[in-house]
């Protein structure tokens, strides 16, 4: 089946404390992303990478970093978390050649508080 | 930059009323255009896309018209049911770009009561 996993789907941390979000897909994109959702805010992109070793920052990309050492992960680090990161965050991804149409496909979310 | 404006919220309708969300957005060149729907507890979803103008977008009952001249992609439904019930995305993607790169709008909450 065709999908795009997060982990951990919940998380309860504290300032400070290093975490990191994974995501993998098995469809074989190029494409990823990171995007978090706030109410009144939509979704904000933070990071997006085109390829393996290729990231670049999006909309809201302080207190995060991301990778891509495969094609099919792209972890999301918060080196320092701080409680204005506390969010529901989506990791998405989709084809860059051959056929993509703009359609992005989703995780399920990671719901994340920093106390 | 790129940018999209959907209706304010959130929005409740009875079964079967006629369901309209606005969507205007402002970008260069001719964007692609995307509506997504949220089911409680899950990720996005594409519902519906156009990606020139004129062109309608339809699926499961949803329908929405890419107006150039109005820069508009308001989603529509005739008769709405309980499990319509979802946050609605409308999203842009920039003139030429094949691949996910997004603006989203800030999401309208629909609720539909029986």
């Amino acid at each position: 089946e065709a999908q795009v996993t997060q982990n951990p789907r919940y998380l309860i941390t504290v300032t400070g404390k290093k975490l990191t979000v994974t995501c993998s897909q098995n469809m074989n994109h190029e494409y990823m992303s990171w995007y978090r959702q706030d109410p009144g805010l939509g979704l904000r992109q933070i990071y997006y990478s085109m390829n393996v070793e290729v990231t670049d920052k999006g909309d809201v990309p302080e207190g995060y970093k991301v990778s891509r050492k495969e094609k099919r992960n792209f972890p999301l680090i918060l080196e320092s978390p701080s409680p204005n990161q506390t969010s529901l965050y989506f990791c998405a991804s989709s084809l860059v050649r051959g056929g993509g149409t703009g359609e992005l496909f989703f995780g399920e979310g990671s719901r994340l508080t920093v106390l | 930059g790129n940018s999209v404006t959907q209706m304010e919220g959130p929005v409740t309708l009875s079964e079967e009323a006629f369901l309209t969300i606005n969507c205007t957005y402002t970008a260069t060149g001719y964007p692609s255009l995307f509506w997504y729907v949220q089911y409680p507890g899950e990720g996005l979803q594409l519902l519906l896309k156009a990606t020139k103008a004129d062109d309608k977008g339809s699926n499961k009952g949803f329908e929405a018209t890419y107006r150039k001249e109005t820069t508009s992609f308001h989603l529509e439904k005739g008769s709405v049911q309980v499990s319509d019930s979802a946050v609605y995305f409308c999203a842009l993607a920039a003139g030429g770009t094949s691949y996910g790169k997004l603006t989203f709008g800030q999401g309208t909450i629909l609720t539909v009561h029986p």
